[in-house]
C-alpha cells in the first residue's frame, strides 16, 4: 500500500487561474480531509469529505471547492487564484466509524505556487 | 476560539538532554490532543494522541486541562529526533478537522 498519494507534486498557475489537486486515500479508508500549508506555518484545515459529500468546512472562501469520487479519492479545486493561495496542500485519510476517529494518514502535498 | 499555540519555533539541544516542547491550547469543547512529527523530506505523521497514553520512541505527552497543556517531553533527545513537531487538537471522537499549531523545529546536535 502506497499509503496517501497526491498528485501533481508542483504546479505553477496565475493569478486568476483555476487549479485541480488530486488526492486517493490509503486502502481501506473512506474519509479525505484537505489542508492548505503556507509557509512556516502549520497546517489549515480545509474541508472534509465522508460518503460523497462534505462533512465539515474550515474557514475558508467558496473559491476552495472539492468533490469525493465513488472509489474514495477526492479532489479540491481553487478557482480565481490569488497570490496568497501558494502554499502546500496535504490530504488526510482517515476511516471514520460512527463518529470515532481514526488516525489521518497525510499524503506528501501538492506543493501549488501562483504567480 | 479554537487554537493551538507552540511558543517556540526552534528548540536546540545537545544530545542526551532532556527536551520539552511546549503546546498550550484554547478550545470550549471536549478536545483530543495530538503531536505529529516530519522528518526531513517525510510525510507528516502521528507521533502519539493523548488518549492512547503510549509513549513512542520515547516521546511522551500528558493532557494538563487546568493549564491547557499537552508538552511533549523526552528524558534524553537523540539526534534522529531532529524534525518539525506540531501539537494539534480536534473535538473528541468527532472524526473530525485538526487544529494545528505553528510547529516547533527540534535541532539535536551531536
Amino acid at each position: 500500500d502506497a499509503g496517501v498519494t497526491q498528485s501533481p507534486t508542483h504546479l505553477i498557475k496565475t493569478r486568476g487561474q483555476q487549479v485541480t489537486l488530486r488526492c486517493s486515500p490509503k486502502s481501506g479508508h473512506d474519509t479525505v480531509s484537505w489542508y492548505q500549508q503556507a509557509l512556516g506555518q502549520g497546517p489549515q484545515f480545509i474541508f472534509q469529505y465522508y460518503e460523497e459529500e462534505e462533512r465539515q468546512r474550515g474557514n475558508f472562501p467558496d473559491r476552495f471547492s472539492g468533490h469525493q469520487f465513488p472509489n474514495y479519492s477526492s479532489e479540491l479545486n481553487v478557482n480565481a487564484l490569488l497570490l496568497g493561495d501558494s502554499a502546500l496542500y496535504l490530504c488526510a485519510s482517515s476511516l471514520l466509524v460512527g463518529t470515532e476517529a481514526y488516525e489521518q494518514y497525510f499524503g506528501p502535498g501538492t506543493r501549488l505556487t501562483v504567480t | 476560539a479554537q487554537r493551538v499555540t507552540q511558543p517556540e519555533k526552534l528548540l536546540s539541544v545537545f544530545k542526551g538532554a532532556p527536551v520539552e516542547l511546549k503546546c498550550n491550547y484554547s478550545y470550549s469543547g471536549s478536545p483530543e490532543l495530538f503531536w505529529y512529527v516530519q522528518y526531513s523530506r517525510q510525510r507528516l505523521q502521528l507521533l502519539l494522541r493523548h488518549i492512547s497514553r503510549e509513549s513512542i520512541k520515547g516521546f511522551t505527552a500528558d493532557l494538563n486541562k487546568g493549564e491547557t497543556s499537552f508538552h511533549l517531553k523526552k528524558p534524553f533527545a537523540q539526534e534522529e529526533d531532529s524534525a518539525m513537531y506540531y501539537c494539534a487538537l480536534s473535538e473528541y471522537n468527532q472524526g473530525g478537522k485538526l487544529i494545528f499549531g505553528q510547529g516547533t523545529e527540534l535541532s539535536v546536535k551531536p
